[in-house]
């Protein structure tokens, strides 16, 4: 068990509607990653948080987003859903605000997202 | 052409037998190397993890990088039907950040008890 918990391990939905993946961080990290993971495209990162701030972006659609709260768990919203979004998303959590050190960086189980 | 490549597999062999896999790289700013065990339906974690060149062994465990062909290798010897899963190479630039992690699509093994 990583401690990184996220919500819900699995989702089923219809294109065109709207999701919200929900992320815990590991006690004390204040970082936040969410990454997406499909079978044509592999581990790909879309966003990082730091302590509530968005630090960086990366493939991440317009169509998604995300935000870390106060208490540091983060959501990732994933709206106007089309076939292609069907993939699993990962959270992630580490200590400091970007920099890792080989065992700094913890992965949830993921929400296995499918849009029919 | 992607950043980092990966023979997808999948790779059977039998119990006790020494595995290698491998991923090669063409961004030469790589410098964090990483080897990450997926179980199938589960979150990446953490096996190996080297700077630069050279060789580091954990167990049964051992991760190579050859930053001057771009190649980085990590070998398992007495493998284990445990060992059954997918396993995702990963690097990143200088600086180290996971949110520059560039991954490989995987090697998905398979130990034959």
């Amino acid at each position: 068990d990583s401690g990184v918990t996220q919500t819900p391990k699995h989702l089923i939905t219809a294109t065109g509607q709207r999701v919200t993946l929900r992320c815990s961080p590991r006690s004390g990290d204040l970082s936040v990653y969410w990454y997406q993971q499909s079978l044509d495209q592999g581990l790909q990162f879309l966003i990082h948080y730091y302590n509530g701030e968005e630090r960086a972006k990366g493939n991440i659609l317009e169509r998604f987003s995300a935000q870390q709260f106060p208490d540091l768990h983060s959501e990732l919203n994933l709206s106007s859903l089309e076939l292609g979004d069907s993939a699993l998303y990962f959270c992630a959590s580490s200590v400091e605000p970007g920099q890792i050190s080989g065992n700094t960086i913890y992965f949830g189980e993921g929400s296995w997202l499918t849009v029919v | 052409q992607k950043e980092v490549e990966q023979d997808p597999g999948p790779l059977s062999v039998p119990e006790g037998a020494i595995v290698s896999l491998n991923c090669t790289y063409s961004n030469s700013a790589f410098q964090y190397f990483m080897w990450y065990r997926q179980y199938s339906r589960k979150g990446p974690e953490l096996l190996m993890y080297t700077y630069s060149s050279g060789n580091k062994e954990d167990g049964r465990f051992t991760a190579q990088v050859d930053k001057s062909s771009k190649y980085i290798s990590l070998f398992i010897r007495d493998s284990q039907p445990s060992d059954s899963a997918t396993y995702l190479c990963a690097m990143s630039a200088l600086g180290g950040s996971a949110r520059q992690l560039t991954f490989g699509s995987g090697t998905q093994l398979t130990v034959l008890p």
